[in-house]
C-alpha cells in the first residue's frame, strides 16, 4: 500500500525519558512534515524536510530533534519528556514543499507522558 | 489568533442534509485547502482551491472562496453518515507557503 507510516501508534512513558517516533513514506515525495495536535484538535506544524534538509524548525523546544536519515524516512527524537508534550504527533509528506500539493498524513502517535 | 478559525466549532445534522463549514483567515494566502479527520485517524486531503479561483466542486463537496472577505466554505450536500469527522480548513501563505497553517476544525455529526 501506497501511504504514510508510523510508529508506534500508542507510547505511554514517564517524565524525563527519550523516545523515537518513526516515519516512512513510500510514495516518492521529496518533503516530509512533523505535525502536533494537541487536546483541543489544534494542529501546529513543527519541522519540515525536503530532501533530507531542514527547512521549517518551528520555535520548538530543542529536545525534539529530528532525523532524515533519507528522503523516505523523517524520524522524531524527544528527549526529557514533559507533561506538556502529551499530544498526538502526525508525520505527513507532499510532492514537494511549496504548499502548493496536498499534504499526506499517517495516522498518527498519541504520546502520553505520566 | 490563528491564522484559520472555522467556524462553527461542532455541527449536528440530520443525514441527508447539507452541511456548511466556514474558514477565515488573517493574511494572504497562495492557496487553502480542506481536510478531514476521522476519529484516531490522520488527515485526509479533499480539495485544493487557488486564490484566484471562486468555487471548487469535487463530488458531493463544493469549496467557495473570497478573498476579499478573506473566507472560503465546504459545503457538503446529502450528507450521510459516514461523513461524521472532523474537518479543518488549511491555508498555505504567500509568504511562507512552504508551511500550511491549520485552523482547529469544525467537529460534523451527522445523526441518521
Amino acid at each position: 500500500d501506497t501511504a504514510v507510516s508510523q510508529t508506534p501508534k500508542y507510547l505511554v512513558t514517564q517524565m524525563g525519558n527519550d523516545k523515537s517516533i518513526k516515519c516512512e513514506q513510500n510514495l516518492g515525495h521529496d518533503t516530509m512534515y512533523w505535525y502536533k495536535q494537541d487536546s483541543k484538535k489544534f494542529l501546529k506544524i513543527m519541522f519540515s524536510y525536503n530532501n533530507k534538509e531542514l527547512i521549517i524548525n518551528e520555535t520548538v523546544p530543542n529536545r525534539f530533534s529530528p532525523k532524515s536519515p533519507d528522503k523516505a524516512h523523517l524520524n522524531l527524537h524527544i528527549n526529557s519528556l514533559e507533561l506538556g508534550d502529551s499530544a498526538v504527533y502526525f508525520c505527513a509528506s507532499s510532492q514537494d514543499g511549496t504548499g502548493s500539493s496536498p499534504l499526506h498524513f499517517g495516522n498518527g502517535t498519541r504520546l502520553t507522558v505520566t | 489568533s490563528q491564522q484559520g478559525e472555522e467556524d462553527p466549532q461542532a455541527l449536528s445534522i440530520q443525514e441527508g442534509e447539507n452541511a456548511t463549514m466556514n474558514c477565515s483567515y488573517k493574511t494572504s494566502i497562495n492557496n487553502l485547502q480542506w481536510y478531514r479527520q476521522n476519529s484516531g485517524r490522520g488527515l485526509v486531503h479533499l480539495i485544493l482551491i487557488r486564490s484566484n479561483e471562486r468555487e471548487k466542486h469535487s463530488g458531493r463537496l463544493r469549496v467557495t472562496l473570497d478573498t476579499s472577505k478573506k473566507s472560503s466554505s465546504l459545503l457538503i450536500t446529502a450528507s450521510r453518515a459516514a461523513d461524521t469527522a472532523s474537518y479543518f480548513c488549511a491555508t498555505a501563505l504567500i509568504q511562507g507557503a512552504q508551511k500550511l497553517v491549520f485552523g482547529q476544525g469544525t467537529r460534523l455529526t451527522i445523526n441518521p
